[in-house]
Order: C-alpha cells, then structure tokens, then sequence
C-alpha cells in the first residue's frame, strides 16, 4: 500500500529555531507539493514540483522558507528563522501526471509549533 | 486568481439519511477540475470524489455524487446513506487545466465539518 510519508509528525520548536520537514512521495510519482493548514486560513499551496524542478512556490515567504527536493525520493521544506506565525499542520502530497484529473495523495502531516 | 466557498460551516445529519455539502467557485476558466476532500479527525487528506468540468454527466462513487453546476459555478457533495464513518471535515477544491506553466496546485474552500447522529 503505497504511501507518502512526513517526518518528523509533531515539532515544537522555540522562536527563531531552524525547522526542517521532510517528505517521501509514493515512488514514481513526479509531481510533489507542499501545502500548509491553519484555522484562519485554510489550506494553502505553498510550493511544487514536477520532476524536481520547482514550478510554483508563490505560496511560500521567500525570506524565511525554502523548499527543495534533492532527489526523487526526498522533499524537504526548510524554515529558518521560525516564527510563531508559522504554526500549523504542514502537508506534503505527491501525483503522478498521467490524466489531467490526477489525484493528489497526501501526506499525514507534519504539525509544528514554534513558541 | 480562483476562489471556492463553502457556505455551511457545520452541517449534521441523523445516520442513514442523506446530506448535501454545498461549494461554489469563481473561475473565468472553461476548463478545470474540482475535488472533494475528506479529512477526519486522524487530519490525512482522502479524495471522496472528482469531476471533470468539461464533463456533463455528475460523477458518483458509491454512496457519494455530485450535482455540478457549470454555469451557475456550483459542485455540491451528496452523501446517501450516511454512517457514523462519515463524520469528517470536507474541503472541496479547484484545480485549473494542467499547462506548461505549471498550475497543478489545489484551491481549497474553507471546509465544513460534519456531524453524523446516531
């Protein structure tokens, strides 16, 4: 039963602390995204790629986020410095473009709070 | 940039009976797709149910259709025969035609949360 996997689950991690999240996509699939939830705001796409190439990170604040996918196999979304205000349940999904209406699988998620 | 809304909030319905999730969208787009979403209390995201715009007939799967509204930018969720398994929040979500610039990212409304009575 294929899967995509998040690590770490949970986080709590003090202001202005390096996070790092990571994401396994379900192998063969070549298009991965990163998607935040927040009470006030919903989900939001954050960023994505498709064979590993960034092609939307307009979601992301570009001075405290980065997002990279150093191999087909591994997505990490990076925060530094953290903030309070980036408390949430961070989403990793992954897809593989074989129709136009490809399903998006998600991740489990990683829920982080920065005190 | 598109936009879904989801007007209920909250929405409960007594087990066995049917329920219907309302969503509307703003797209000046003639092709696209639009999603439903379940997400329990275990918060993993679960794809109910798709719908191809350019596709007339209203997709099913099993105890879950929908009544998509082109013109009237409607895709309302209907589930029969409600179980206690059922209880979830629901997002529904817009997804533009797949292009070289790349648009693949969902749009997601802002959720409601069903109440399944036993």
């Amino acid at each position: 039963d294929a899967r995509v996997t998040q690590t770490p689950r949970h986080k709590v991690t003090e202001m202005g602390q390096e996070v790092t999240m990571r994401c396994q996509p379900i192998l063969g699939h070549n298009t991965v995204f990163w998607y935040r939830q927040t009470m006030m705001q919903g989900l939001e796409l954050l960023a994505y790629f498709r064979n590993r190439a960034p092609l939307d990170d307009s979601g992301m604040p570009k001075d405290r986020f980065s997002a990279e996918m150093p191999d087909a196999t591994l997505a990490t979304l990076k925060i530094q410095p953290s903030e309070p205000r980036d408390s949430a349940v961070y989403f990793c999904a992954s897809g593989l473009v074989t129709a136009p209406a490809y399903e998006q699988y998600f991740g489990p998620g990683t829920r982080l709070t920065v005190t | 940039a598109q936009t879904v809304t989801q007007s209920q909030p909250e929405m409960s319905v007594q087990e066995a009976e049917t329920v219907t999730l309302s969503c509307t969208y703003d797209t000046s787009e003639s092709d696209y797709y639009l999603f439903w979403y379940k997400q329990p209390p275990s918060r993993q995201m679960i794809l109910v149910i798709r719908q191809e715009a350019y596709k007339q007939q209203n997709a099913t799967e099993n105890r879950f259709s929908v009544n998509f509204q082109k013109a009237a930018k409607s895709f309302s969720l209907k589930i029969s025969d409600s179980q206690l398994g059922d209880a979830a929040m629901y997002f529904c979500a817009y997804r533009s035609p797949l292009s070289g610039g790349g648009a693949d990212g969902l749009t997601f409304g802002k959720g409601t949360h069903l109440i399944i009575q036993p």
